[in-house]
């Protein structure tokens, strides 16, 4: 039962922001949402969460929509090692395991 | 302050022989995650332990996979009398809490069964 949707793939410019959507309608109220990637081979990197208030870190920027059913990952300034797979994943609060579905391909162009 | 260390990142075993795989986690973490990715497949959830504990074991195919965490050393993951089947990455993770607390990844074991 998958809680979040995401498109299969995109293509970004090098030097441009990167917007990745993430639709998550039937979230509750104590979920939060949890953007992982992983690069070709490796293991998953942690990237940002957030419950309803926007958040950035030095990575990346996640926008939550106010009814919290989407939210978008922005890659502010995307490089050619920005290239993998990104999920989105809803979370509860007490909730150890990731879910991780099939999330987007995101291809980095020179 | 090195991150989740797993080996060895690549394992060949024939069928029928005994897969083990290693993590050790963050410093300060005493939470340990396995989760397994077949090929042209997602991570799929396998093991949640703690220090001598296993918490959850619901991802666990129900023979041959065992898992432990001891109090010291590293945690293992041990497939036995592996099949064909068993060819996939398995990757660690650890966090330093419980619940809604992120999870560090390691660069996981590529495990090939000829």
């Amino acid at each position: 039962d998958a809680k979040t949707t995401q498109p299969p793939s995109m293509d970004c410019a090098e030097g441009r922001a990167a917007n990745l959507p993430c639709n998550h309608s039937t979230i509750s109220g104590n979920e939060y949402v949890y953007w992982y990637r992983q690069i070709h081979s490796q293991g998953p990197q942690y990237i940002i969460h957030g419950l309803k208030n926007n958040e950035t870190n030095e990575m990346a920027s996640l926008i939550i929509t106010e009814d919290r059913k989407s939210s978008t990952l922005i890659l502010p300034h995307a490089t050619l090692r920005d290239t993998a797979v990104y999920y989105c994943i809803v979370r509860g609060f007490n909730d150890y395991k990731l879910s991780f579905g099939a999330g987007t391909t995101v291809t980095v162009r020179a | 302050n090195a991150g989740v260390m797993q080996n060895p990142r690549h394992l060949v075993r024939r069928r029928g022989q005994e897969a083990r795989l290693r993590c050790s986690p963050m410093k300060g973490h005493s939470h340990v995650y396995w989760y397994r990715q077949l090929p042209e497949e997602g991570l799929k959830f396998m093991v949640y332990l703690q220090k001598e504990n296993i918490i959850d074991e619901s991802g666990m195919p129900k023979e041959r996979f065992s898992a432990e965490f001891p109090k010291e050393g590293p945690s293992i993951l041990r497939i036995q009398q592996v099949v064909r089947g068993d060819s996939a990455a398995y990757f660690c993770a650890s966090s330093p809490l419980a619940g809604v607390y992120e999870q560090y990844f390691g660069p996981g074991t590529r495990l090939t069964v000829t």
